[in-house]
């Protein structure tokens, strides 16, 4: 059973230009989370996905970041416009979808993404 | 809103012996689950453990065993015989058990652990 993939493993960007990052939940999975963890800190809650719904964005700048997860395909997370403080690891987690084995959340290896 | 207190910003041991990372936490709820993730130089985030609030018993995974003081919200890691390969940076982590818009995980700030000879 593959592991939460994403991609890409590293990303360059100049300020200005905009930042897709993808992920693939683990097979089963319908539960989706974004964290970022800046420099030398922990990881900060993002946004929590559903299939084709967004259930929890409060973690998430009100402004040029957005997060989807169609019905088919990938989770993706959009940053516009990105700027050098947007530079920072993004790592997804899924989760299944029923009963109490909800509480684990299983992590990809991460987005590196680099503003210059 | 819940907070996560890891006290050590570094830690060390020696290879084989044992070492215990703290951790506090901040809570209303009564039902919730509480995690340990590792993250190597690799950076891939890695459960190491976890604990339901409504369990007494300690959570244990091999060499890996944790101290729940629910009372006290206090859940400290214990790693036992220790590895070079345990060296990272470990990550105490807290859940609501409630769904929606609890599911988050809350992070700590992290210690991190070297491993010496």
């Amino acid at each position: 059973n593959a592991g939460v993939m994403q991609n890409p493993r590293h990303l360059v960007r100049r300020r200005g230009q905009e930042a897709r990052l993808r992920c693939s939940p683990m097979k089963g999975h319908s539960h989706v989370y974004w964290y970022r963890q800046l420099p030398e800190e922990g990881l900060k809650f993002m946004v929590y996905l559903q299939k084709e719904n967004i259930i929890d964005e409060s973690g998430m700048p009100k402004e040029r970041f957005s997060a989807e997860f169609p019905k088919e395909g990938p989770s993706i997370l959009r940053i516009q416009q990105v700027v050098r403080g947007d530079s920072a690891a993004y790592f997804c987690a899924s989760s299944p979808p029923v009963g109490r084995a909800l509480d684990t959340q299983y992590f990809g290896p991460g987005t590196r993404l680099t503003v210059l | 809103a819940q907070t996560v207190t890891q006290s050590q910003p570094e830690m060390s041991v020696q290879e084989a012996e044992t070492v215990t990372l703290s951790c506090t936490y901040d809570t209303s709820e009564s039902d919730y689950y509480l995690f340990w993730y590792k993250q190597p130089p690799s950076r891939q985030m890695i459960l190491v453990i976890r604990q339901e609030a409504y369990k007494q018993q300690n959570a244990t995974e091999n060499r890996f065993s944790v101290n729940f003081q629910k009372a006290a919200k206090s859940f400290s890691l214990k790693i036992s015989d220790s590895q070079l390969g345990d060296a990272a940076m470990y990550f105490c982590a807290y859940r609501s058990a409630l769904t929606g818009t609890a599911s988050k995980l809350t992070f700590g700030t992290g210690t991190r652990l070297q491993v010496t000879l």
